[in-house]
């Protein structure tokens, strides 16, 4: 109930490319789905966020597709360039005492030049 | 403007010791995380704390303990390690009690347990 299920867990694609990571869980009292994006060494970092009440949210070239119906939510990156190479995971939240994170596996995602 | 520091970066430990890392943050944010960073777990919550001297447990808590006497730091303590315990551990802060509130994360602390 509590586990999100992130897919693939590795991704190569050229520079232009469309990567796509998709998410999906079970628990319905998820309210709050961000993304973070992490560099070898580094901790992770927010990248995007979306609330279960809108499916769609853009932040320059990410893009969030999420389908409450379904429970998956999607990360894609347009015009991937190869400083996007990174390691991606999605998440999905309840806040009850504080905002408890529940990760993904993450995707190794490698852009090529 | 540190904002967040963990140390130490790295640490070899032996089984059966007690070891302690620390996490401070220099925003005085209100919430602090540890979270466990393991190959094919993504990351996965140890504890957390709303304030000073206010913890409770996450999903992994067991043979962890923290402590929170002042807001700007939050230690964990491994009480006797063990080699499950060889993880990446980050440390994480946020501000306020709101669901779409940033939790802004530390380095990591890279552990290894013989």
């Amino acid at each position: 109930q509590q586990q999100v299920k992130q897919s693939p867990q590795s991704l190569i694609v050229q520079k232009g490319g469309i990567p796509i990571i998709n998410c999906a869980y079970e628990n319905t009292a998820f309210d709050y789905f961000p993304w973070y994006q992490q560099f070898p060494g580094k901790g992770p970092a927010l990248l995007i966020a979306i609330r279960p009440d809108v499916s769609e949210k853009k932040e320059g070239r990410f893009t969030i597709s999420f389908n409450k119906s379904a429970k998956q939510f999607s990360l894609h990156i347009m015009d991937s360039q190869p400083g996007d190479s990174a390691t991606y995971f999605c998440a999905a939240s309840i806040f009850q005492g504080a905002q408890k994170l529940v990760f993904g596996q993450g995707t190794r995602l490698t852009i090529n030049p | 403007d540190a904002g967040i520091t963990q140390s130490p970066r790295y640490k070899i430990t032996e089984t059966g010791r007690q070891v302690t890392l620390m996490c401070h943050q220099t925003w005085s944010h209100s919430y602090m995380f540890w979270y466990r960073q393991d190959l094919g777990h993504g990351l996965r919550l140890i504890y957390y704390s709303a304030a000073a001297d206010i913890t409770d447990k996450g999903e992994v808590p067991d043979g962890y303990v923290v402590s929170r006497s002042k807001t700007e730091n939050f230690p964990l303590t491994l009480e006797s390690a063990t080699r499950s315990q060889t993880s990446v551990y980050f440390c994480a802060s946020s501000d306020l009690a709101g669901i779409t509130d940033t939790q802004y994360f530390g380095p990591g602390t890279r552990l290894t347990v013989l």
